[in-house]
């Protein structure tokens, strides 16, 4: 069972923002850097995000991160087709000393 | 192009051994720390460990679910990471993923982080009798 938590489901129709929260505590969230990662069906991860709100070069500006204490978000805008996958949280945890998933989320596009 | 790619699964015994690999292409390997995370059938990411390159010591970390059954070791001068699993369990059954984990420096947590940035594609685990 993971110590980070995110909503199952998310969904939107085209062209809406959807917002996906990562909540965590004090030892992962609290005190390291949040990344984000999106799975297509049947496909590896991708990462999206890295500390906290930091684009990987390609990764579209349609992709934002934030954080404030224990929790983060990953913000999609102008949602598209092609963004119905999973996303996942990630962040080192300091208790545990290792990297923790959160419990991801399914976007759907209706 | 950097590329990871991992080989190695298979059908395999409760009980018994298997070594991942994942040989990376692209990038100066000895410069960054290599992890490995699972996915079981329908389940989320479980991050199984990750092993620093040599300036940090090449020294690992492991979920603490695993450690004492799964080791990461490297060599730099082929460029493979590997991952050895014993004491093989049915829930040990997934897609294992490799990963390339870099430092970096967060001006504002003024701190150094590692994350993983490049994924291959995966290589399945059975555990089955």
């Amino acid at each position: 069972q993971s110590v980070v938590t995110q909503p199952p489901s998310a969904s939107g129709t085209p062209g809406q923002r959807v917002t996906i929260s990562c909540s965590g505590s004090s030892s992962n969230i609290g005190s390291n850097t949040v990344n984000w990662y999106q799975q297509l069906p049947g496909t590896a991860p991708k990462l999206l995000i890295y500390s906290n709100n930091q684009r990987p070069s390609g990764v579209p500006d349609r992709f934002s991160g934030s954080k404030s204490g224990t929790s983060a978000s990953l913000a999609i805008s102008g949602l598209q087709s092609e963004d119905e996958a999973d996303y996942y949280c990630a962040a080192w945890d300091d208790s545990l000393n290792g990297f923790v998933f959160g419990t991801g989320t399914k976007v759907t596009v209706l | 192009e950097v590329q990871l790619v991992e080989s190695g699964g298979g059908l395999v015994q409760p009980g018994r051994s298997l070594r991942l690999s994942c040989t990376a292409s692209g990038f100066s390997f000895r410069e960054f720390a290599m992890g490995w995370v699972r996915q079981a059938p329908g389940k989320g990411l479980e991050w199984i460990g990750f092993i620093r390159n040599k300036p940090y010591g090449g020294t690992t970390e492991y979920a603490a679910s695993l450690k004492g059954r799964f080791a990461i070791s490297r060599d730099d001068s082929k460029s493979i990471a590997y991952l050895q699993m014993n004491s093989l369990k049915t829930e040990d059954t997934g897609v294992y993923y490799c990963t390339r984990d870099p430092l970096v420096y967060d001006t504002a947590m003024k701190d150094y982080y590692y994350y993983m940035d490049v994924w291959g594609k995966g290589t399945t685990v059975a555990v089955s009798s």
